[in-house]
């Protein structure tokens, strides 16, 4: 089947700690997103990526960097740099012509402490 | 600025009865617009989309939207709402040449009581 796939589903970490959200995808999207979701704030737009190698920012990139080194892959890292990064992360792919119409994965709640 | 409103926060309704959820944009450009469900802990799903033509869309799990531009609204509705529609749901709104941006709504909360 195809679709995305985010893990781990639960991440747990310390203040101060750099740490990486996976996601991979098996649709052969070009695009991929990422997400963060508030209580009562929707989604916000973090980063995306049209193609491999190069990536744009969204609205809320501070405190946060991204790879795209393969098509299939869009890691996402929280650094220490964020300040507030307790959320639900959600990535999303769409092809190129149809950037509008977005598919999301299952999303990683992150906890820092 | 482009912007998506849904006007409440959260929603209960008993089994068996109707549904409607207000979705109110403010987009620049032609809009494509989307309403997705959010499960708790969970992704999103898309449920219907409106890129032209017919202004009543059909979606999944027996949902429907109506575009109305000259209310700059899609809301949606189901006529008889399921113990399993309970969820997030989510109103969204794109088009084409925006630098991918992909704006949505901050979400209506919705209760099924038996």
């Amino acid at each position: 089947d195809g679709g995305i796939t985010q893990s781990p589903k639960y991440l747990f970490r310390k203040e101060g700690q750099n740490v990486t959200l996976s996601c991979e995808q098996n649709l052969n999207h070009d695009a991929m997103y990422w997400y963060r979701q508030d209580p009562g704030q929707g989604l916000r737009l973090i980063y995306y990526s049209q193609i491999v190698n190069d990536f744009q920012k969204g609205d809320i990139a501070e405190g946060y960097s991204v790879s795209r080194e393969k098509k299939e892959s869009f890691p996402l890292t929280v650094t220490s740099a964020q300040k507030n990064p307790t959320a639900f992360y959600l990535c999303a792919s769409s092809t190129i012509d149809t950037t509008y119409e977005q598919y999301f994965g299952p999303g990683t709640r992150l906890t820092v402490t | 600025a482009q912007s998506v409103t849904q006007p409440d926060i959260h929603i209960t309704v008993s089994e068996g009865a109707s549904l409607e959820l207000r979705c109110n944009y403010s987009y620049g450009a032609t809009p494509y617009l989307f309403w997705y469900v959010q499960s708790p802990g969970q992704g999103l799903q898309l449920l219907l989309k409106y890129f032209s033509g017919d202004t009543l869309v059909q979606g999944i799990k027996g949902f429907e939207a109506e575009f109305k531009r000259s209310q700059s609204s899609f809301n949606l509705r189901k006529p008889s709402v399921h113990w399993s529609d309970a969820a997030e749901y989510f109103c969204a709104v794109g088009a084409l040449n925006t630098g991918n941006q992909f704006y949505f709504g901050t979400g209506t909360s919705l209760t099924v009581i038996p």
